[in-house]
């Protein structure tokens, strides 16, 4: 089974501190997306990867930035975090299959900033 | 992608079949339904995609109209713990940015 393995479930941090949000798969997939989750807001689109050491804005990409150094790797950055990106993020990957592509989620990582 | 339009909720009475709908009236010929489903405080998760025919898989049925303006899912029979958002989703295939709306939130009950 594919796997998306997000580091860190639940986090708080203070405002202004630089948060690091690791999203790892371990099947080969050459797209990645970071989004985040709020309440009647749906999934919002941060930022995505469609290789290694390339990325595009997705969005809502004021305030974060992103690095994919690897493959299988892709971390989101809150260069200085503000209350506002208190969230639920979720990291997600791509299969390319014969019949079409199917996304696969890691569990998500809840944020509070305070 | 195609703009997706869902009802905002539904409930279902558990063992009960659960029929999701989904407006996407501007679909192109090459674009694909899929259907995802996301559990509280969970990732989403995949259920199932069909392009022209009617698919089937252990989770759930997708039932596409004939002219694809509209799709289905079907929760044959519902159980509590398929209470969650089901999202209906169209994408191109080899369109690599998935774009979900807000979902139908299903609740099943006793």
């Amino acid at each position: 089974d594919v796997k998306v393995t997000q580091s860190s479930r639940y986090l708080v941090k203070r405002t202004g501190e630089k948060v690091f949000l690791e999203c790892v798969q371990d099947m080969d997939h050459e797209n990645m997306f970071w989004y985040r989750q709020d309440p009647g807001l749906g999934l919002r689109l941060i930022y995505f990867s469609y290789d290694v050491k390339m990325k595009e804005k997705g969005d809502i990409p004021e305030g974060y930035s992103v690095s994919r150094e690897k493959k299988e790797r892709f971390s989101l950055i809150l260069e200085s975090a503000s209350t506002n990106q208190t969230s639920m993020y979720l990291c997600a990957s791509i299969f390319d299959g014969d019949s079409g592509n199917t996304i696969y989620f890691g569990e998500g990582s809840w944020l509070t900033v305070v | 992608d195609a703009k997706t339009t869902q009802p905002t909720s539904m409930d279902c009475a558990e063992g009960r079949a659960a029929n999701l709908p989904c407006n996407h009236s501007t679909i192109s010929g090459n674009e694909y339904v899929y259907w995802y489903r996301q559990i509280h405080s969970q990732g989403p998760q995949y259920i199932i995609h069909g392009l022209k025919n009617n698919e089937t898989n252990e989770m759930a049925s997708l039932i596409i109209t004939e002219d694809r303006k509209s799709s289905t899912l079907i929760l044959p029979h519902a159980t509590l713990r398929d209470t969650a958002v089901y999202y209906c989703i169209v994408r191109v295939w080899g369109s690599y940015i998935p774009t979900f709306g807000r979902g139908t939130s299903l609740i099943v009950h006793p």
